[in-house]
């Protein structure tokens, strides 16, 4: 079961900002960091965001991610219609010895 | 650039057995770790199976821990997924990914394949 709760959905207008969260339910994820990784649905999902905070080279500068102990939040500034995907967090877990995934936020573009 | 594509998936009856591959170029392959996550229909991603460098060290989800194996060949820039006992719980789109270390933890995955569609079904 996954150990990291995200909110099942955000939205908004274009130019608005937009956050999500991901919590974890325990501290086992201790202090590996926490990635991101937007999902469109039939495509190869892609890195968004890793080290907690870091942006990968061409990954637009109006997403940002940030960390506070057990919980990380990913910001999407002046969304645009080609945001509306899935968002993942995922981190490793020192217990379950493996890779969790959030629960999944789902962005409209209203 | 780096490329990562899978194949081998399909339709499978419960309890059957099928073989998935990623196919990997653009990188030195026999220096990263690598993953497999898949997504259920209608439900998130899900971390499958990881893999070392070497392939000496290897780690399972719960879930599939005993029916799945994970293997690489080096020589030839592949990984695969052996899949056996199939259960209609496993069908899925399987996605291999580069991470981003050579071992456990195995940081963020890098790059992804496009998929391969896994239906478990009699």
């Amino acid at each position: 079961q996954s150990v990291l709760t995200q909110p099942p959905s955000a939205s908004g207008t274009p130019g608005q900002r937009v956050t999500m969260s991901c919590s974890a339910s325990r501290s086992n994820i201790g202090s590996n960091t926490i990635n991101w990784y937007q999902h469109l649905p039939g495509t190869a999902p892609k890195l968004l965001i890793y080290d907690n905070d870091q942006r990968p080279s061409g990954v637009p500068d109006r997403f940002s991610g940030s960390r506070s102990g057990t919980s990380a939040s990913l910001a999407i500034g002046g969304l645009q219609s080609e945001d509306e995907a899935d968002y993942y967090c995922a981190s490793w877990d020192e217990t379950l010895n493996g890779l969790v995934f959030g629960t999944g936020t789902r962005v409209t573009v209203l | 650039e780096v490329q990562l594509l899978e194949s081998g998936g399909g339709l499978v009856q419960p309890g059957g057995s099928l073989r998935l591959s990623c196919a990997a170029s653009g990188f030195t392959f026999s220096d990263y770790a690598m993953i497999w996550v898949r997504q259920a229909p209608g439900k998130g991603l899900e971390w499958v199976s990881g893999i070392s460098k070497s392939g000496g060290s290897t780690y399972y989800a719960d879930s599939v821990k005993g029916r799945l194996t994970i293997s690489r060949d080096n020589s030839k820039n592949t990984l695969f997924l052996q899949m056996n006992s199939l259960r209609a719980e496993d069908a899925a789109v399987y996605y291999c990914a580069k991470a981003q270390w050579p071992g456990y933890p195995m940081g963020y995955l890098d790059f992804w394949g496009q998929g391969t569609l896994v239906t478990v079904s009699s």
